[in-house]
């Protein structure tokens, strides 16, 4: 079993829609999780860092843990074309080293 | 530009030479790390530095692959005897002891092996 396990879609939605973006994890013990932002031909960039449980909101963004269900989510509220990208979900262990999923290729609808 | 610097961006070279990629962090940043991205896939862990120190290495790096810090500062990855699978974006990312989670990527070198 993978570490992190992400659906990488595609998942297309119209503009405005709600996006809900999911990753499983397998290792308990995993308790920093992250959201990035890939663009085409781009390096990634970090949307969301979250520690243990509970919900973490910025702006339009709003990401989830459930450490019980070891699932993470991702919200994306009034989505726009400019949030079309590559979603990766990610966590660290306990040697720091991050670990990413496969990412989900999300476009989005005009 | 104060991000995270990866030279050169895109290198073409033929099976079995040598390759090297450079990376310069963000300057107050510690943390270096290297990872491999193919396409439709997420970056695979390579290697990470606290200063110069190589804390771990992938075990999925073959001999062939080996990662510099030299003096906490900038680093160097370099691919021996490329073979066509190393055909890759190498993405370098920086980060502050402690804040490990956030990571400042570059925008990556893409080795093609022909």
């Amino acid at each position: 079993q993978k570490e992190v396990e992400q659906d990488p879609g595609p998942l297309s939605v119209p503009e405005g829609a709600i996006v809900s973006l999911n990753c499983t994890y397998s290792n308990s013990a995993f308790q920093y999780f992250m959201w990035y932002r890939q663009y085409s031909r781009k390096g990634p960039e970090l949307l969301m860092y979250t520690y243990s449980s509970g919900n973490k909101e910025d702006g339009r963004f709003t990401a989830q843990v459930d450490k019980s269900s070891k699932y993470i989510s991702l919200f994306i509220r009034d989505s726009q074309p400019s949030d079309s990208a590559t979603y990766l979900c990610a966590t660290m262990n306990r040697d720091d080293k991050i670990i990413f999923g496969k990412g989900t290729r999300l476009h989005i609808l005009p | 530009d104060t991000g995270v610097s990866q030279n050169p961006r895109h290198k073409i070279t033929k099976r079995g030479q040598n390759v090297t990629f450079r990376c310069d962090p963000i300057s107050e940043h510690n943390r270096l790390y290297w990872y491999r991205q193919t396409l439709g896939q997420g970056p695979e862990f390579l290697t990470y530095f606290q200063n110069e120190a190589q804390l771990e290495k992938s075990r999925l790096l073959s001999d062939r692959f080996s990662a510099e810090r030299p003096k906490g500062s900038f680093s160097t990855l370099e691919i021996q005897r490329t073979e066509q699978g190393d055909s890759a974006m190498y993405l370098c990312a920086s980060s502050l002891a402690g804040r490990t989670g956030e990571l400042f990527f570059g925008e990556g070198s893409r080795l093609t092996v022909l």
